[in-house]
């Protein structure tokens, strides 16, 4: 089945550790992101990626980062920088990163703080 | 700087109703507007897209419409049941590149 794969499904992290986020695609889309949810609240864009090799910031980047290396692979790293981590994140892509493309969800990966 | 805002915050309803959701927005230049449905612990499950040169889209018992220049959509959810229990996310496509913004959502439960 084509889909977004993300893991690990649960994830603790130790201070000043840094943790990677797994994000994989077999939906051959182009474009990918990465999101942060928080209990009550929306969706922010953390970053994205419109092709491979090319990745941009978005709202909240800060304490993060990412390479998109391969096409169906969009890793994401939350650093030590980032003081505040636990969230509920989540991956998605869509088969272009213009602005009619609907955008498909993986299940996500909840972070917690040890 | 837009804004995406969710009404009611949370709804609880006895099977079978017909049921509203509300979702506004404030910049009017979007690309498109959907709905998506989230259970607990879960990611996003696309409901609905409407373009910006759409009125409305159905699926089954679910009804969108988008209304731009009034930065207004609403999901309209026929006969509801127990399995339509979940929180329903609005979110807009705006700016140069596919950029979500999100809702907070309606927590929604049907009860028997």
């Amino acid at each position: 089945d084509g889909g977004i794969t993300q893991s690990p499904k649960y994830l603790f992290r130790k201070e000043g550790q840094n943790v990677t986020l797994s994000c994989e695609q077999n939906l051959n889309h182009d474009a990918m992101y990465w999101y942060r949810q928080d209990p009550g609240q929306g969706l922010r864009l953390i970053y994205y990626s419109q092709i491979v090799n090319d990745f941009q910031k978005g709202d909240i980047a800060e304490g993060y980062s990412v390479s998109r290396e391969k096409k169906e692979s969009f890793p994401l790293t939350v650093t030590s920088a980032q003081k505040n981590p636990t969230a509920f994140y989540l991956c998605a892509s869509s088969i272009e990163g213009t602005g009619d493309q609907p955008q498909h969800f993986g299940d996500g990966t909840r972070l917690s703080i040890l | 700087k837009q804004e995406v805002t969710q009404i009611p915050a949370a709804l609880s309803v006895p099977e079978g109703e017909n049921l509203v959701l509300n979702c506004s927005f404030t910049d009017s230049a979007i690309y498109n507007l959907q709905w998506f449905r989230q259970d607990p612990g879960k990611g996003l499950t696309s409901l609905l897209l409407i373009q910006s040169s759409q009125r409305e889209q159905t699926s089954g018992r679910l009804n969108a419409s988008l209304d731009k220049s009034s930065g207004r959509s609403t999901l309209y959810i026929a006969a509801s049941q127990p399995g339509d229990s979940a929180t329903y996310l609005c979110a807009v496509a705006s700016g140069g590149y596919n950029k979500l913004i999100f809702g907070a959502g309606t927590r929604l439960a049907v009860h028997p």
